[in-house]
């Protein structure tokens, strides 16, 4: 099965520190997102990237948030300096095309951060 | 500003009954929708979709309908199982938006046995 994949499920980070959150596509799929949900909340966009390159940033905090898609490997969203508001699930999703009005997002199973 | 509204943040049906899940948009815009079923920590997965050239989609148990006018998109879930328990996403995207999609809260749907 060869679906979204995430890592890790579950992060514990203390005030201060980094969060690295990993996902990999779909086999085939070079367009991802990530997500944010927010306790009773519904998911928020955040960043569309391709390959080496981020394509739609406006949902990201402006500070202490970065996500990359390098040419090999896994998409990394990667939070600085982490505060107890950074506690939420972050979702990846992939999609094949990108194509708007067509393209279906498939999602990981997420990661579940936790700001001690 | 939420762009797309589920107003009913839970429904509880029957087993085998209809479960009709409601969703509405501001958006004019958005030309794709799509919905989601996300069980306790778990990803959303994916369950149906409607472009905006058409007002219905079937697939098996599950339709969609789409009311372009009305702003308003409803799922239709026949019978409901109780396997079908679990939080609904409807989400919609727009052609120049680079894809993205845009999500309501959800709404909880428990199927009685």
């Amino acid at each position: 099965n060869a679906g979204v994949m995430q890592n890790p499920r579950h992060l514990v980070r203390r005030r201060g520190q980094e969060a690295r959150l990993r996902c990999s596509p779909m086999k085939g799929h070079s367009h991802v997102y990530w997500y944010r949900q927010l306790p009773e909340e519904g998911l928020k966009f955040m960043v569309y990237l391709q390959k080496e390159n981020i394509i739609d940033e406006s949902g990201m905090p402006k500070e202490r948030f970065s996500a990359e898609f390098p040419k090999e490997g896994p998409s990394i969203l990667r939070i600085q300096q982490v505060v107890r508001g950074d506690s939420a699930a972050y979702f990846c999703a992939s999609s094949p095309q990108g194509i708007p009005s067509t393209d279906t997002q498939y999602f990981g199973p997420g990661t579940r951060l936790t700001v001690l | 500003d939420q762009q797309v509204k589920q107003n009913s943040p839970s429904l509880s049906v029957q087993e085998g009954r209809i479960s009709i899940l409601n969703c509405d948009y501001t958006n004019s815009m958005f030309d794709y929708f799509l919905w989601y079923k996300k069980y306790p920590a778990e990803g959303p997965t994916f369950l149906i979709s409607i472009s905006s050239i058409k007002d219905k989609n079937e697939d098996g148990r599950f339709t969609v309908f789409l009311n372009k006018s009305a702003k308003h998109l409803s799922l239709h879930i026949v019978p409901s199982q109780p396997g079908d328990s679990a939080v609904y996403f409807c989400a919609a995207s727009a052609t120049g938006a680079n894809s993205k999609l845009t999500f309501g809260k959800g709404i909880t749907l428990s199927v009685r046995p």
